[in-house]
């Protein structure tokens, strides 16, 4: 069965450093799609960053890049000058099949010091 | 503006007592879910959808009903709400193909109690 694993339930980052969140997942697919997204204290969920399994080059959008390392299963989070708007908790997720379901780690909470 | 909308974002209600979580899309998806947040499990997903009257269970469908009886529509109904469903919920929708990512609803926040 597929799983995603995140294993930090909390970091600590300061402000205008970098940080990154780690995400492991386990599958015997080989047509695969990563996704994090972001949930703010209010509580929606914003899709952040895609990787596709096929994809030779990491994903990259704005601050945002995943580190990803198919032989490792490894599907990590860059934040790049972290602001205090990125405190928030953030969700790794696996597409799983064709239907596009969506299975979740459990969530890394990342808080930024000013 | 493309969004999901759910109805209402906060519920507290008593056991026992049916209800009705509204969700609606504007962005013509044909694939609808609902998922349930609790702390340290993530998101889970309880039913989805692929078009209009095709429902499926999800990994946690238990005490939970959904129809699809439009397309922007996907409600999720709890006959006989107990405590145990106490939860964030989200509703989410997105195009077909296995790479595009879901846009989800702001939440549904239910007490029961």
């Amino acid at each position: 069965a597929q799983k995603i694993t995140q294993t930090q339930p909390g970091m600590f980052v300061q402000e205008k450093e970098a940080v990154t969140l780690d995400c492991t997942y386990d599958t015997s697919d080989q047509s695969y799609g990563l996704f994090w997204y972001k949930q703010p204290s209010s509580g929606e969920m914003i899709f952040l960053i895609y990787q596709g399994s096929y994809d030779e080059q990491n994903a990259t959008e704005g601050r945002y890049s995943l580190n990803f390392q198919k032989a490792r299963k490894s599907a990590n989070l860059v934040i790049s000058a972290s602001q205090l708007g990125d405190s928030a908790m953030y969700f790794c997720a696996m597409r799983e099949g064709e239907r596009g379901k969506l299975i979740f780690g459990q969530g890394t909470e990342l808080s930024v010091k000013p | 503006e493309a969004q999901v909308t759910q109805n209402p974002r906060y519920l507290i209600t008593v056991t026992g007592k049916k209800l009705t979580v509204t969700c609606s899309q504007n962005m013509n998806h044909e694939y609808m879910s609902w998922y349930r947040q609790d702390p340290g499990l993530g998101l889970r997903q309880i039913y989805y959808s692929m078009n209009v009257e095709v429902t499926d269970k999800g990994d946690v469908p238990e005490g939970y009903k959904v129809s699809r009886k439009e397309k922007r529509n996907f409600p999720l109904i709890l006959e006989s709400p107990s405590p145990n469903q106490t939860s964030l919920y989200f509703c989410a929708s997105k195009t077909p193909g296995p790479n595009t990512e879901a846009f989800f609803g702001q939440g549904t926040r239910l007490t029961v109690v």
